[in-house]
C-alpha cells in the first residue's frame, strides 16, 4: 500500500537546523510531488512548500523562503525537509504528503506521513 | 495567496445529527477544493477531493459540494468516530492554503 514514513522526533536548540525525512513506498516515487505541512500544538495546518520529485524543482511558501530546503534521494525514495535558524516558533509537528493529480490539473494530498515532532528549546 | 475561511470554527452536535461546514475562498478556485479530517495526535486524512468526489474508503455519509468560491462539507448522520477537526484546502494555486479548521465536538 502507498505509505509515507517519517523520521523520529527531534529536539533542537535555537539557531540550529533540523532535517526531517519522509520515505515513500508502494508507488513510483518520481511520479508525485511531495508537500510539507506543519502544525503547531493546538493550531491549524500551515503549508511550507513542495518538491517535484522528478526534476527537483521546488516551490516554498514565502514565509519560509531562505530558511527551508527540500530535497530528494530518488535511489531510496526519500524526501527531506531541512529548516534552519530555528526558533521556539518552529516547534511543531511536520508532515509530508503525496500530491495526487486527477482530471485536468485537479490535485489533492494523499496519503500523509505520520508526522515528526520538532521541539526547539534552549 | 488565496485565503480560505471556514465557518464555524467550532461546532457542537449529537450523534445522528446532520452537520454542514462551510469554506469560502478569497477568489474563484473552480472545484480545486479538498476536505481533510484530523483526529487528535493523527495525521490529516483525505475525505473529499475536487469539491465533491468521495475518497475511496470514506463512508457515504460524507459529501461535498460547491464551485467557484463557496463550498460545503456535509455529514448526513454523525457517528461517534466523526468527532474531529475538519480542514478545507485549495489546490488552485501552486501555493496551496488551508482553512483554519472546524472543530466538531460532542454535545
Amino acid at each position: 500500500q502507498v505509505q509515507l514514513v517519517q523520521s523520529g522526533a527531534e529536539v533542537k536548540k535555537p539557531g540550529a537546523s533540523v532535517k526531517v525525512s519522509c520515505k515513500a513506498s508502494g508507488y513510483t516515487f518520481t511520479g508525485h510531488y511531495i508537500h510539507w505541512v506543519r502544525q503547531a500544538t493546538g493550531q491549524g495546518l500551515e503549508w511550507m512548500g513542495w518538491i517535484n520529485t522528478n526534476s527537483g524543482g521546488t516551490n516554498y511558501a514565502q514565509k519560509f523562503q531562505g530558511r527551508v530546503t527540500m530535497t530528494t534521494d530518488t535511489s531510496s525514495s526519500t524526501a527531506y525537509m531541512e529548516l534552519s535558524r530555528l526558533t521556539s516558533d518552529d516547534t511543531a509537528v511536520y508532515y509530508c504528503a503525496r500530491r495526487v493529480v486527477g482530471a485536468i490539473t485537479l490535485n489533492w494530498l494523499d496519503p500523509w506521513g505520520q508526522g515528526t515532532l520538532v521541539t526547539v528549546s534552549s | 495567496d488565496i485565503q480560505m475561511t471556514q465557518s464555524p470554527s467550532s461546532l457542537s452536535a449529537s450523534v445522528g445529527d446532520r452537520v454542514t461546514i462551510t469554506c469560502r475562498a478569497s477568489q474563484i478556485i473552480s472545484t480545486y477544493l479538498n476536505w481533510y479530517q484530523q483526529k487528535p495526535g493523527k495525521a490529516p486524512k483525505l475525505l473529499i477531493y475536487a469539491a465533491s468526489s468521495l475518497q475511496s474508503g470514506v463512508p457515504s455519509r460524507f459529501s461535498g459540494s460547491g464551485s467557484g468560491t463557496d463550498f460545503t462539507l456535509t455529514i448526513s448522520s454523525l457517528q461517534p468516530e466523526d468527532f474531529a477537526t475538519y480542514y478545507c484546502q485549495q489546490s488552485y494555486s501552486t501555493s496551496i492554503t488551508f482553512g483554519q479548521g472546524t472543530r466538531l465536538e460532542i454535545k
